[in-house]
C-alpha cells in the first residue's frame, strides 16, 4: 500500500541552526501538507501546497519556515533558525484531491531543539 | 469559525467490548469532511475512517464505524470488539471546503484497553 515517507525520524539540533525535514508524498497525490504536534498537544496545521505553490498557511508558518518541492517527488519543510519552541513532531501529509479526499500522514519527524 | 471538540480526554474500555468516542463540530460551511485518526504511542498518525457531509449513510471500516448525526453536528467513532492494540490516542478532524481542505483537529481522546 502506498504511503507517505518522512526523513529523518528523529533529529536533535542546536538552537539557531537550520533544519530540513523531508517527505515523499504518495505518488499520484497533488495536495501536500505539513502539520506539527507539540508534545501532549493537538495537531496543528502549518501549510498546504498545491500546483507548486503555497495554497494556505497558518499563523505559525512565519518567515522562519519555507516549503519546497524541488524535484517532483520530495516535499521539504525548512526551518531557517530553529528555536526551542520549534521542538515538536512534524507530520507530512498528502491527498489526491481537495475536500472529500482522505489525507494520509507520514510517520512524522521528531525535532528536538536544544 | 470552525471548531472541533472532543470532550473525553481519556477512557478505559474492557477488551472485546465496544467503545464510543465523542466528537462534535461547529461550522456554517455545508461542505465538509470528517476524519478519525489513531495515534499509537509510537507517534504515527493512522487514518481510520472518513465521512462526507453529504453522505447519506454512516461510514464503516471493519471494526470502526462513524455515527454521523448531522443535525446535532456530531461524528462519534464506535470501535467494536476492542483489542489491546486499540490502546492509543484518537483524533477527530475535519476539513472544510472554504478552508482549502486543511484539517482542523480536536484535542484527542486517549483510549486504554484493559485485558
Amino acid at each position: 500500500e502506498p504511503e507517505v515517507t518522512q526523513t529523518p525520524s528523529h533529529q536533535v539540533t542546536q538552537m539557531g541552526q537550520e533544519v530540513i525535514l523531508r517527505c515523499v508524498p504518495i505518488s499520484n497525490h497533488l495536495y501536500f501538507y505539513w502539520y506539527r504536534q507539540i508534545l501532549g498537544q493537538k495537531v496543528e496545521f502549518l501549510v498546504s501546497f498545491y500546483n507548486n505553490e503555497i495554497s494556505e498557511k497558518s499563523e505559525i508558518f512565519d518567515d522562519q519556515f519555507s516549503v519546497e518541492r524541488p524535484d517532483g517527488s520530495n516535499f521539504t519543510l525548512k526551518i531557517r533558525s530553529t528555536k526551542l519552541e520549534d521542538s515538536a513532531m512534524y507530520f507530512c501529509a498528502s491527498s489526491v484531491g481537495g475536500t472529500g479526499n482522505t489525507i494520509y500522514f507520514g510517520e512524522g519527524s521528531w525535532l528536538t531543539v536544544v | 469559525a470552525q471548531k472541533i471538540t472532543q470532550t473525553q480526554p481519556g477512557m478505559f474500555v474492557q477488551e472485546k467490548e465496544a467503545v464510543t468516542l465523542d466528537c462534535t463540530y461547529d461550522t456554517s460551511d455545508p461542505s465538509y469532511g470528517l476524519f478519525w485518526y489513531k495515534q499509537p504511542s509510537s507517534g504515527e498518525m493512522i487514518f481510520l475512517i472518513y465521512q462526507g457531509s453529504y453522505d447519506q449513510q454512516n461510514a464503516t471500516e471493519g471494526r470502526y464505524s462513524l455515527n454521523f448525526q448531522k443535525a446535532r453536528k456530531s461524528a462519534n467513532l464506535v470501535i467494536s470488539a476492542s483489542q489491546l492494540g486499540d490502546s492509543a490516542m484518537y483524533f477527530c478532524a475535519m476539513s472544510f471546503k472554504a478552508a482549502g481542505n486543511k484539517l482542523t483537529f480536536g484535542g484527542g481522546t486517549r483510549v486504554l484497553v484493559k485485558p
